[in-house]
């Protein structure tokens, strides 16, 4: 079954900490994203990939990093410079580079805490 | 600046219908989605216009008038497992980028 995978489901972060978090899609999808979810808010765009080696910030890069060096695979990696970590990371991906009416298809995503 | 605006929680009884509305200012539009998410687990997407008028699929159907900026999620004979978090997300103009709004919760009560 194609679909997108996150992991890990549940990660702890350590002060000065970085941590990266896996998405891996095999629904051959052009583009990918990264939001983040805060109790009570919607999603937030961290960063998003319309195809393989290039990516774009979103509305809330700071502190964060990514890569998109093969088509099925982005992974988000959360740096110590992000001092507010805590929330639910969720990764999404569409079918086409250019604009679809195509739905985003999430992975189930991944919970970050901070020790 | 982008805006969405939805009704932070409501509550319905089950068999019943109910009306989640939205409203956006952005910065351009090419379409609105509606989104379901259930405590903890990732949105599943319910239901996408971009023309004016209803979108109907089963007990869901979504409403938009582009020109007032707003759009409705219209929920009929509500069931216990319809109590979630629902999303409503616009798509700019000449991107792939969603704007999410904050979510109404709702709840459904026997």
């Amino acid at each position: 079954d194609g679909g997108i995978t996150q992991s890990p489901k549940y990660l702890f972060r350590k002060e000065g900490q970085n941590v990266t978090l896996s998405c891996e899609q095999n629904l051959n999808h052009d583009a990918m994203y990264w939001y983040r979810q805060d109790p009570g808010q919607g999603l937030r765009l961290i960063y998003y990939s319309q195809i393989v080696n290039d990516f774009q910030k979103g509305d809330i890069a700071e502190g964060y990093s990514v890569s998109r060096e093969k088509k099925e695979s982005f992974p988000l990696t959360v740096t110590s410079a992000q001092k507010n970590p805590t929330a639910f990371y969720l990764c999404a991906s569409i079918p086409g580079g250019t604009v679809s009416n195509q739905p985003q298809h999430f992975g189930d995503g991944t919970r970050l805490s901070i020790l | 600046g982008q805006n969405i605006d939805q009704p932070t929680e409501m509550t319905a009884t089950e068999g019943a219908i109910v009306q989640i509305n939205c409203t956006y200012q952005t910065s351009g539009f090419n379409g609105l989605f509606w989104y379901q998410q259930h405590a903890g687990e990732a949105p599943t997407f319910l239901s996408y216009n971009v023309l004016d008028g209803l979108e109907e699929k089963g007990r869901f159907s979504s409403f938009l008038s582009r020109s007032k900026g707003y759009s409705y999620l219209l929920l009929k004979e509500l069931q216990m497992k319809d109590s979630a978090s629902y999303l409503c997300a616009v798509r700019l103009s000449g991107y792939n980028k969603l704007i999410f709004g904050a979510g109404t919760r709702l709840a459904v009560h026997p």
